[in-house]
């Protein structure tokens, strides 16, 4: 059982924008550590998608954006397109755990 | 260019050992701010953080599996080794090594292909 919550999944048309949510608790997010999210194509490894709250590494789309408030942070894919289906997920320490946690995960289906 | 591979078994029996081995190459865990750690994702389900390795030989573990893992580093030969102990049904997963950078804030940048590793008698 996870402690960082994210909706299992969200959906979108061509072109819309669309948000995945990551709640946590004061032991994680909310006591200000980072949140990296991470994105799994089919079949595929993980890859790091936005580092450190709200930051891109080369060659990451603008499309993805971060954001972190309180205890939650925030995952927004603008102008969806079909290559972006794929699992994602937060993560972030958490101190009374003494350790990294992932989030639940969220599919994301471009309709 | 940072890259990374898993190897180990494919099948293990219940209440034995497993032994994974990551071999890396295109960055050293011997310079600072370097990390290894290993993640696991059971099928159809959520990663699942393990374990991680610093270059000044501090280990970390996950609370729920502290006492079943154990990781060590070989930086002479670029490898990472995570051994864990009794293994059950659940412990079958997809297994990721990945490299984990400070200046980064620990987030994990290159990932392994993942090696599947299979409990059943």
């Amino acid at each position: 059982q996870s402690v960082l919550t994210q909706p299992p999944s969200v959906s979108g048309a061509p072109g819309q924008r669309v948000t995945i949510s990551c709640t946590g608790r004061s032991s994680n997010i909310g006591e200000g550590y980072d949140v990296h999210w991470y994105q799994q194509l089919p079949g595929t490894a993980p890859k790091l998608l936005i580092y450190i709250n709200t930051n891109r590494p080369s060659g990451v789309p603008d499309r993805f954006s971060g954001s972190k408030s309180g205890t939650s942070a925030s995952l927004a894919i603008t102008g969806l397109q079909a290559e972006d289906e794929a699992d994602y997920y937060c993560q972030s320490y958490d101190s009374s755990l003494r350790g990294y946690v992932f989030g639940t995960g969220t599919k994301v289906t471009v309709l | 260019q940072a890259t990374l591979r898993e190897s180990g078994p494919a099948l293990v029996k219940p209440t034995q050992t497993l032994t994974l081995t990551c071999t890396f190459s295109g960055f050293s865990l011997s310079t600072s701010g370097m990390c290894v750690s290993w993640i696991r994702q059971p099928p159809g389900k959520a990663l699942e953080w393990l374990a991680r390795i610093d270059w000044d030989d501090e280990e970390y573990y996950s609370t729920s599996l502290k006492t079943r893992l154990t990781i060590s580093k070989d930086t002479s030969k670029n490898q990472v080794v995570l051994t864990m102990t009794n293994v059950d049904p659940a412990d079958t997963a997809t297994y990721y090594c990945a490299r984990t950078l400070v200046i980064l804030h620990y987030a994990t940048d290159v990932w392994g292909q993942g090696t599947t590793v299979t409990v059943s008698s």
